[in-house]
């Protein structure tokens, strides 16, 4: 399977607990985003990354949420004391260069619930 | 920054029959517009997409329309089946800016989504 994944898939957590999420691209995607959605709502941008650089974060990720792609490759997107207002599919979609750049590709999700 | 609504919210068609989804962006910039599909617990997969250049596209049984004056576009299927019951999403992304002109630009890579169309197909 060449497409993008993610892990977990489901997360449960305490509220104030840490979690972080894996996403990786597909091979030799340049471009890696991270969406969230919640119930009943179309995906929501949170931040990309072009290599390893975070070139643009959204106001919804705030302080507790930190996203890294340190060697160009996969992702982590981290949240520090989760609240129940985490709760939510986080997504993560990846594209390439070139004539189809705008093509956005997205994983299974990771489905958090904070409790 | 973007706005995209999208109607219905629901659509209950019987198999067979065509289904038409429709929405509306608010950003003339806007130059991509791509409809994903998504299923229960999964993540949305692309179906089909347009580009502001192009007026219709189609693909077997699904096509997409775009009129840009208007800032709409519409997905049509056509020939449902049970197995296109699902939640269907448009977005829309801005022109986007040459390899490397991102540094100190104002360039958006952002797909800024509708809220979704529940299809129902009944057999």
């Amino acid at each position: 399977d060449t497409g993008v994944s993610q892990n977990p898939r489901h997360k449960i957590t305490k509220r104030g607990q840490n979690v972080t999420f894996r996403c990786d691209p597909i091979s030799e995607h340049n471009r890696l985003y991270w969406y969230r959605q919640t119930l009943g709502q179309g995906p929501e941008f949170l931040t990309y990354f072009q290599n390893e650089a975070q070139l643009e974060k959204s106001r919804l990720l705030s302080d507790r949420f930190s996203a890294e792609r340190p060697k160009g490759s996969f992702s982590t997107l981290e949240i520090q004391r989760t609240e129940q207002g985490d709760s939510a599919m986080y997504l993560c979609a990846s594209s390439p260069t070139g004539q189809n750049q705008e093509t956005q590709y997205f994983g299974p999700g990771t489905r958090l619930l904070v409790l | 920054g973007e706005n995209v609504e999208q109607h219905p919210s629901t659509l209950s068609v019987q198999e067979g029959d065509s289904a038409v989804i429709k929405c509306t962006y608010s950003d003339s910039a806007s130059n991509y517009f791509p409809w994903y599909k998504q299923e229960l617990g999964k993540g949305p997969q692309l179906i089909i997409d347009i580009r502001s250049n192009v007026g219709e596209k189609k693909d077997q049984r699904i096509a997409v329309t775009l009129n840009k004056t208007a800032k709409h576009f519409s997905l049509h299927i056509t020939e449902t089946q049970p197995e296109d019951s699902a939640v269907y999403f448009c977005a829309a992304h801005p022109r986007w800016e040459k390899e490397g002109s991102h540094k100190g630009g104002a360039g958006s890579y952002q797909l800024t989504f509708g809220k979704g169309t529940k299809l129902s197909v009944i057999p």
